[in-house]
């Protein structure tokens, strides 16, 4: 099965800087790479996704790479503000047919300085 | 907003009892999904669910487990004979569209049920 591995595992940053986070993945044919957010004793919560047609998105201060070959996604948040605060989780799926699972990496904690 | 639900919010169970975790998806949502997340460990895929049948399930997903959509509403996942390592935090998903599909495939997921095995 598909196994991500994420890092690094803590990460902090001074307020303004840019922070980066890197994931692998391990089955060719996943196909989607979502990321997710999740604040102290919350749900998870999608900030960003990609697939793989697809190898740079961004949306304001937040962006994902992908490449293919390498089997390598990243994240990475620039200007960074304290309320980026949390735990990040890349995860890796492949839709295709019936097909429904994502496989969650092992988090990074992300503190911002003030 | 519509949110997901979940019901209770905090579940405390004996060792060898059998609980259920109930969930409310966003109403026109399809794709239904269950996680669980050990304290201080990653989300881990449990199972998925679309049109009145699993679609994909974890290793970690074994007799012991099970899921039923009773009505138009609720989503359970029923855990037999519940073991020590059976604690964490369960949380529900649901997505308009399968995973990965263009638009309308985000998962968004409920608050979680804490549930502690004594």
């Amino acid at each position: 099965g598909e196994n991500v591995e994420q890092h690094p595992s803590t990460l902090s940053v001074q307020e303004g800087d840019s922070a980066v986070i890197k994931c692998t993945y391990s089955d060719s044919a996943s196909n989607y790479f979502p990321w997710y957010k999740q604040e102290l004793g919350k749900r998870p919560q999608l900030i960003i996704d990609i697939r793989s047609n697809v190898g740079e998105k961004k949306d304001q201060r937040i962006a994902v790479t992908l490449n293919k070959t390498a089997k390598h996604f990243s994240l990475h948040i620039t200007e960074t503000q304290p309320e980026d605060s949390a735990v990040y989780f890349c995860a890796a799926s492949m839709h295709s047919g019936g097909y429904q699972k994502v496989t969650f990496g092992t988090g990074t904690k992300l503190q911002v300085i003030p | 907003e519509p949110e997901v639900t979940q019901t209770p919010s905090h579940q405390v169970t004996q060792m060898g009892q059998e609980v259920i975790l109930r969930c409310v998806p966003i109403s026109n949502h399809l794709y239904f999904y269950w996680y669980r997340q050990i304290l201080g460990q990653k989300v881990e895929f449990l199972v998925s669910f679309y049109n009145n049948e699993i679609s994909e399930k974890s290793e970690i997903f074994d007799d012991q487990f099970s899921v039923e959509r009773p009505d138009g509403s609720n989503f359970t996942l029923k855990i037999r004979s519940t073991k020590l390592e059976d604690s964490a935090m369960y949380f529900c998903a649901s997505s308009e569209a399968g995973v990965g599909r263009e638009g309308r495939s985000e998962q968004f997921f409920g608050p979680g049920t804490r549930l502690t095995v004594l």
